[in-house]
């Protein structure tokens, strides 16, 4: 089966600091993965998804970036982090099928 | 741009009695998904939708998929307090593999 590990679970940061955020995905291989944002109280807004190593598609312009340097990792960074970056970030995995999974998420407060 | 419509946004409702959230949609898609999230918590899959006239039903959920009117409905039959939850509905656009979410609906259920 598959299973979507996120970390940090939560995290607080200051603004202007970096941000690292890592997804791993275990039970399959070369997965749709996908970042996601939730804004408190809001609905879900996709950041960036990848359909392999290195390939990387925006969304949304943003002072976020995301990478892919592993088959079942994919990380969201932000080298300046601004207030407007709090919120629930969630990575998902596409089973090639019909179904989407999410991870369990970060948490982040920027203050 | 596709876009996703819920409401309500939010329902609060006493136990036992029924109600239907509704889930439009501007474009052409084969795929629609209904999701529960918990507060603090991940999104949990509750239904897939494949095709006109789909309908799935899980213990007091009932989901119902009309491509021609582009709406999709859920419907909470003898409300529990467990069902306390935001419900988000999200769908695919056809040949597309990138969900779009609606706003979500904050479900109340009071004893």
């Amino acid at each position: 089966s598959q299973t979507i590990h996120q970390w940090p679970a939560t995290l607080v940061q200051p603004v202007g600091s970096p941000l690292s955020l890592e997804c791993t995905v275990e039970g399959t291989s070369n997965p749709n993965l996908y970042w996601y944002r939730q804004a408190a109280g809001r609905g879900l807004q996709l950041l960036f998804y990848s359909v392999g190593i290195g390939q990387i598609s925006s969304e949304v312009p943003q002072n976020l970036s995301a990478s892919r340097p592993q088959d079942r990792q994919f990380i969201l960074s932000s080298k300046k982090l601004l207030l407007s970056d709090s919120g629930f970030y969630l990575c998902a995995q596409w089973d090639g099928a019909y179904e989407q999974y999410f991870g369990p998420g970060t948490r982040l407060t920027v203050t | 741009e596709l876009k996703v419509e819920q409401n309500p946004l939010f329902l609060s409702m006493q136990e036992g009695k029924n109600y239907t959230i509704y889930c439009n949609y501007s474009t052409t898609s084969d795929r629609l998904y209904w999701y529960r999230q918990d507060p603090g918590k991940s999104l949990e899959s509750l239904f897939v939708l494949l095709s006109n006239g789909a309908v799935k039903q899980e213990g007091r959920l009932m989901a119902s998929l009309d491509t021609k009117a582009r709406l999709s409905t859920l419907h909470i039959t003898a409300a529990v307090h467990d069902l306390s939850a935001t419900y988000f509905c999200a769908v695919v656009p056809w040949a597309g593999n990138m969900l779009t979410f609606g706003g979500g609906t904050r479900l109340m259920v009071k004893p």
